[in-house]
């Protein structure tokens, strides 16, 4: 089955970029999903299909999508976007949804 | 505003059935544009998809789960629903509907995200 691998956690200072990366085989190829999760609430879609924003999501986050890592930059950190970030696919082979493990961002 | 509303039991019994209802306010639960799914989180840990139901009824089960889940849709209501049988202390986790959402040029391509979550509901199995 397929399988998405995010690092577990990544740390920024504020007011610099994080990225967090979510590596599959041929991820280039599918299209690539992001979420924020902050504690005891509910994921927040954050970026859909590799690099759109849905409405109300900040400038500040994007999204890319080539060969095997699929990367969610996020400009200028503040505080306010310490979370869990889960990346999600849609495998057309099986029809199945994957997410991957999750990456947990520090605003040190 | 979609909303979506997790409802059910929050604590079951090893070995009997979980059972949870999604109801949608907000828009219509039937578009060739929407998949209806429930995705888990046990405590400390990751989302897990769980299954998706299309609006016609089609059905796509995670595979890990698949002999023991059963999703079911009524649009009259607009309720969508999953059963997961013999559960044990491994299921205990916050269960939570969304809507899954895919343009109509981008569902057999790209696939579909989940743009509307409900707040999620926790389910402790245990005697």
């Amino acid at each position: 089955s397929y399988v998405l691998t995010q690092p577990p956690s990544v740390s920024v200072a504020p007011g610099q970029t994080a990225r967090i990366t979510c590596g599959g085989n041929n991820i280039g190829n599918k299209g690539l999903h992001w979420y924020r999760q902050k504690p005891g609430q509910a994921p927040v879609l954050v970026i859909y299909y590799d690099r759109d924003r849905p409405s109300g999501i900040p400038e500040r986050f994007s999204g890319s999508n080539s060969g095997n890592t699929a990367t969610l930059t996020i400009s200028r950190v503040e505080a306010g976007d310490e979370a869990d970030y889960y990346c999600q696919v849609w495998d057309s082979d099986t029809d199945h949804v994957i997410f991957g493990g999750g990456t947990m961002l520090t605003v040190l | 505003q979609v909303q979506l509303q997790e409802s059910g039991p929050g604590l079951v019994k090893p070995s009997e059935t979980l059972s949870l209802t999604c109801t949608v306010s907000g828009g219509s639960i039937s578009s060739s544009n929407y998949y209806w799914g429930w995705i888990r989180q046990p405590p400390g840990k990751g989302l897990e998809w769980v299954g998706s139901i299309y609006y016609s009824g089609y059905t796509y089960y995670n595979p890990s789960l698949q002999s023991r889940v059963t999703m079911s849709v009524d649009t009259s209501k607009k309720q969508f629903s999953l059963k997961q049988t013999s559960v044990t202390a491994a299921d205990t986790a916050v269960y939570y509907c969304a809507r899954g959402y895919c343009s109509s040029t981008s569902c057999r391509s790209w696939g579909y995200y989940f743009d509307y979550w409900g707040q999620g509901t926790l389910v402790t199995v245990s005697s």
